[in-house]
Protein backbone atom coordinates (compact mmCIF):
# COMPACT_ATOMS: atom_id res chain seq x y z
CA UNK A 1 0.00 0.00 0.00
CA UNK A 2 0.87 3.34 -0.37
CA UNK A 3 3.19 4.65 2.18
CA UNK A 4 5.39 8.17 2.73
CA UNK A 5 7.81 7.98 5.54
CA UNK A 6 9.47 11.70 6.77
CA UNK A 7 12.96 11.87 8.35
CA UNK A 8 15.39 14.66 9.27
CA UNK A 9 13.82 16.79 11.51
CA UNK A 10 15.18 18.14 15.21
CA UNK A 11 16.17 20.69 17.03
CA UNK A 12 18.37 23.44 15.31
CA UNK A 13 19.15 27.18 16.33
CA UNK A 14 17.93 30.13 14.68
CA UNK A 15 19.71 30.80 11.23
CA UNK A 16 20.17 27.18 10.72
CA UNK A 17 19.24 24.55 8.37
CA UNK A 18 17.91 20.97 8.03
CA UNK A 19 17.01 18.54 5.24
CA UNK A 20 13.87 16.58 5.33
CA UNK A 21 13.46 13.72 3.45
CA UNK A 22 9.73 11.91 2.74
CA UNK A 23 10.86 8.25 1.55
CA UNK A 24 7.57 7.21 -0.97
CA UNK A 25 6.69 3.50 -1.26
CA UNK A 26 3.51 1.75 -2.64
CA UNK A 27 2.74 3.75 -6.35
CA UNK A 28 4.55 4.85 -8.98
CA UNK A 29 6.69 7.67 -7.53
CA UNK A 30 8.02 8.93 -10.66
CA UNK A 31 4.11 10.04 -11.94
CA UNK A 32 3.11 11.77 -8.90
CA UNK A 33 3.82 15.05 -7.41
CA UNK A 34 4.58 15.63 -3.82
CA UNK A 35 3.68 18.40 -1.10
CA UNK A 36 5.20 19.53 1.91
CA UNK A 37 2.39 20.77 4.84
CA UNK A 38 3.51 21.87 8.20
CA UNK A 39 1.77 22.32 11.05
CA UNK A 40 2.78 24.71 14.26
CA UNK A 41 1.76 23.25 17.61
CA UNK A 42 -1.87 23.30 18.56
CA UNK A 43 -2.10 25.55 14.67
CA UNK A 44 -3.90 24.37 11.47
CA UNK A 45 -2.31 23.18 8.35
CA UNK A 46 0.12 25.38 6.47
CA UNK A 47 0.87 24.10 2.83
CA UNK A 48 4.92 24.59 2.29
CA UNK A 49 5.64 23.53 -1.49
CA UNK A 50 4.91 21.28 -4.35
CA UNK A 51 7.33 19.44 -6.67
CA UNK A 52 5.38 18.17 -9.95
CA UNK A 53 6.13 15.02 -11.55
CA UNK A 54 8.48 15.36 -13.58
CA UNK A 55 9.93 18.51 -11.38
CA UNK A 56 9.64 20.88 -13.95
CA UNK A 57 7.81 23.21 -11.78
CA UNK A 58 8.39 23.90 -7.54
CA UNK A 59 5.93 26.35 -5.88
CA UNK A 60 6.10 27.74 -2.29
CA UNK A 61 4.48 29.54 0.08
CA UNK A 62 5.18 33.14 0.20
CA UNK A 63 6.31 32.50 3.95
CA UNK A 64 9.26 30.54 2.90
CA UNK A 65 10.01 31.42 -0.84
CA UNK A 66 13.87 32.00 -0.93
CA UNK A 67 14.87 29.69 2.52
CA UNK A 68 13.37 26.52 1.27
CA UNK A 69 14.09 24.41 -1.78
CA UNK A 70 12.08 21.21 -2.69
CA UNK A 71 13.92 18.90 -5.10
CA UNK A 72 13.18 14.78 -5.61
CA UNK A 73 15.32 11.90 -6.35
CA UNK A 74 12.82 9.15 -8.13
CA UNK A 75 16.18 6.53 -7.86
CA UNK A 76 15.28 7.08 -4.55
CA UNK A 77 11.94 7.28 -4.15
CA UNK A 78 12.56 10.40 -2.09
CA UNK A 79 11.60 13.42 -1.94
CA UNK A 80 13.55 16.53 -0.02
CA UNK A 81 12.81 19.45 1.70
CA UNK A 82 16.17 21.74 2.46
CA UNK A 83 14.99 24.64 5.03
CA UNK A 84 17.44 26.99 5.36
CA UNK A 85 17.79 30.71 7.41
CA UNK A 86 15.42 28.80 9.78
CA UNK A 87 13.00 31.11 12.27
CA UNK A 88 11.50 30.08 15.27
CA UNK A 89 8.18 30.24 13.31
CA UNK A 90 9.41 27.45 11.34
CA UNK A 91 9.20 25.25 14.01
CA UNK A 92 6.22 22.80 13.25
CA UNK A 93 5.37 19.07 12.13
CA UNK A 94 6.27 18.94 8.48
CA UNK A 95 4.08 16.56 6.95
CA UNK A 96 4.63 15.29 2.79
CA UNK A 97 1.93 14.34 1.29
CA UNK A 98 1.38 12.74 -2.49
CA UNK A 99 -0.95 14.81 -5.06
CA UNK A 100 -3.77 12.97 -5.76
CA UNK A 101 -3.47 13.51 -9.90
CA UNK A 102 -1.69 11.29 -12.56
CA UNK A 103 1.31 13.22 -14.17
CA UNK A 104 -0.74 16.12 -12.93
CA UNK A 105 -0.39 19.62 -14.67
CA UNK A 106 -2.04 21.07 -11.81
CA UNK A 107 -2.22 20.57 -8.00
CA UNK A 108 -4.80 18.25 -6.64
CA UNK A 109 -6.07 16.43 -3.61
CA UNK A 110 -3.50 15.46 -0.98
CA UNK A 111 -4.17 12.16 -1.52
CA UNK A 112 -1.50 9.88 1.15
CA UNK A 113 0.44 11.65 4.05
CA UNK A 114 3.14 10.57 5.80
CA UNK A 115 3.46 10.80 9.75
CA UNK A 116 5.37 13.89 10.17
CA UNK A 117 8.52 15.24 11.23
CA UNK A 118 9.36 17.63 13.75
CA UNK A 119 11.15 20.69 13.19
CA UNK A 120 12.25 22.60 16.16
CA UNK A 121 13.79 26.06 16.09
CA UNK A 122 15.09 27.43 19.37
CA UNK A 123 18.58 28.41 20.71
CA UNK B 1 -3.34 34.02 -2.31
CA UNK B 2 -6.46 32.05 -1.89
CA UNK B 3 -8.14 32.47 1.40
CA UNK B 4 -10.19 29.95 3.23
CA UNK B 5 -12.63 30.68 6.35
CA UNK B 6 -14.60 27.48 8.23
CA UNK B 7 -17.28 28.05 10.43
CA UNK B 8 -18.13 27.50 13.23
CA UNK B 9 -14.41 27.18 14.40
CA UNK B 10 -15.63 24.67 17.07
CA UNK B 11 -18.96 22.60 17.21
CA UNK B 12 -20.62 20.88 19.96
CA UNK B 13 -22.64 17.46 19.22
CA UNK B 14 -23.92 14.53 20.07
CA UNK B 15 -23.27 10.98 18.89
CA UNK B 16 -26.49 10.77 16.20
CA UNK B 17 -26.36 14.37 15.08
CA UNK B 18 -25.96 15.46 11.57
CA UNK B 19 -23.59 18.36 11.62
CA UNK B 20 -22.46 20.48 8.62
CA UNK B 21 -19.12 22.63 8.63
CA UNK B 22 -19.29 25.40 5.99
CA UNK B 23 -16.31 26.66 3.98
CA UNK B 24 -16.07 30.12 1.90
CA UNK B 25 -13.29 31.06 -0.25
CA UNK B 26 -12.07 34.39 -0.90
CA UNK B 27 -12.55 33.86 -4.72
CA UNK B 28 -14.07 30.99 -7.07
CA UNK B 29 -13.04 27.82 -6.77
CA UNK B 30 -14.70 26.00 -9.00
CA UNK B 31 -14.97 22.67 -7.83
CA UNK B 32 -11.16 22.37 -6.64
CA UNK B 33 -11.87 21.31 -3.15
CA UNK B 34 -11.25 19.09 -0.35
CA UNK B 35 -11.89 18.00 3.04
CA UNK B 36 -9.82 16.69 5.28
CA UNK B 37 -9.68 14.72 9.08
CA UNK B 38 -7.34 15.44 11.84
CA UNK B 39 -7.28 13.64 14.77
CA UNK B 40 -4.56 14.45 17.44
CA UNK B 41 -0.95 13.44 16.99
CA UNK B 42 -2.23 12.18 13.83
CA UNK B 43 -1.82 13.02 9.83
CA UNK B 44 -5.09 14.29 8.15
CA UNK B 45 -6.88 12.09 6.25
CA UNK B 46 -8.65 12.70 2.80
CA UNK B 47 -12.67 12.33 2.88
CA UNK B 48 -13.85 14.57 0.36
CA UNK B 49 -12.21 15.90 -3.21
CA UNK B 50 -13.67 17.57 -5.83
CA UNK B 51 -16.16 19.25 -3.60
CA UNK B 52 -18.34 16.30 -3.51
CA UNK B 53 -16.50 13.05 -4.28
CA UNK B 54 -15.98 10.63 -1.70
CA UNK B 55 -12.58 9.09 -1.50
CA UNK B 56 -12.21 5.61 -1.01
CA UNK B 57 -13.11 3.79 1.99
CA UNK B 58 -14.53 6.67 3.38
CA UNK B 59 -18.14 5.93 5.01
CA UNK B 60 -21.27 7.18 3.40
CA UNK B 61 -22.22 9.53 6.40
CA UNK B 62 -19.62 11.80 4.90
CA UNK B 63 -20.81 14.37 1.83
CA UNK B 64 -19.78 17.50 0.54
CA UNK B 65 -21.15 19.87 -1.60
CA UNK B 66 -21.29 23.03 -3.12
CA UNK B 67 -18.94 25.18 -5.83
CA UNK B 68 -17.50 28.55 -6.47
CA UNK B 69 -16.72 30.15 -3.11
CA UNK B 70 -19.37 28.27 -0.91
CA UNK B 71 -18.68 24.78 0.37
CA UNK B 72 -20.17 22.30 2.69
CA UNK B 73 -19.35 19.47 4.62
CA UNK B 74 -22.07 16.89 6.38
CA UNK B 75 -21.61 14.52 8.11
CA UNK B 76 -25.20 12.68 9.00
CA UNK B 77 -25.77 10.48 11.87
CA UNK B 78 -21.92 11.30 14.23
CA UNK B 79 -20.31 8.76 15.27
CA UNK B 80 -17.89 8.42 18.27
CA UNK B 81 -14.91 8.01 15.64
CA UNK B 82 -15.60 11.50 13.87
CA UNK B 83 -15.04 13.48 16.85
CA UNK B 84 -12.24 15.54 15.31
CA UNK B 85 -11.10 18.73 13.38
CA UNK B 86 -11.44 19.14 9.51
CA UNK B 87 -10.04 21.30 6.82
CA UNK B 88 -11.06 22.32 3.75
CA UNK B 89 -8.34 22.86 1.59
CA UNK B 90 -8.71 24.57 -2.14
CA UNK B 91 -6.15 23.58 -4.95
CA UNK B 92 -7.94 26.06 -7.67
CA UNK B 93 -4.15 27.32 -7.65
CA UNK B 94 -0.48 26.39 -7.81
CA UNK B 95 -0.62 27.68 -4.35
CA UNK B 96 -3.03 25.20 -2.10
CA UNK B 97 -4.55 26.87 1.10
CA UNK B 98 -6.49 25.07 4.12
CA UNK B 99 -9.16 26.82 6.17
CA UNK B 100 -8.38 27.51 9.46
CA UNK B 101 -10.33 24.20 10.76
CA UNK B 102 -13.42 22.76 12.68
CA UNK B 103 -13.07 21.11 15.84
CA UNK B 104 -16.23 18.90 16.33
CA UNK B 105 -16.15 18.23 20.09
CA UNK B 106 -18.61 15.90 22.07
CA UNK B 107 -21.54 17.84 23.91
Amino acid sequence: QVQLVESGGGVVQPGGSLRLSCAASGFTFSSYGVHWVRQAPGKGLEWVALISYDETNKFYADSVKGRFTISRDDSKNTVYLHVNSLRAEDTAVYYCAKDGYLVGATPGQLDYWGQGTLVTVSS
Amino acid sequence: DIQMTQSPSTLSASVGDRVTITCRASQTVSTWLAWYQQKPGKAPKLLIYRASSLESGVPLRFSGGGSGTQFTLTISGLQPDDFATYYCQQYNSYYPTFGQGTKVEIK
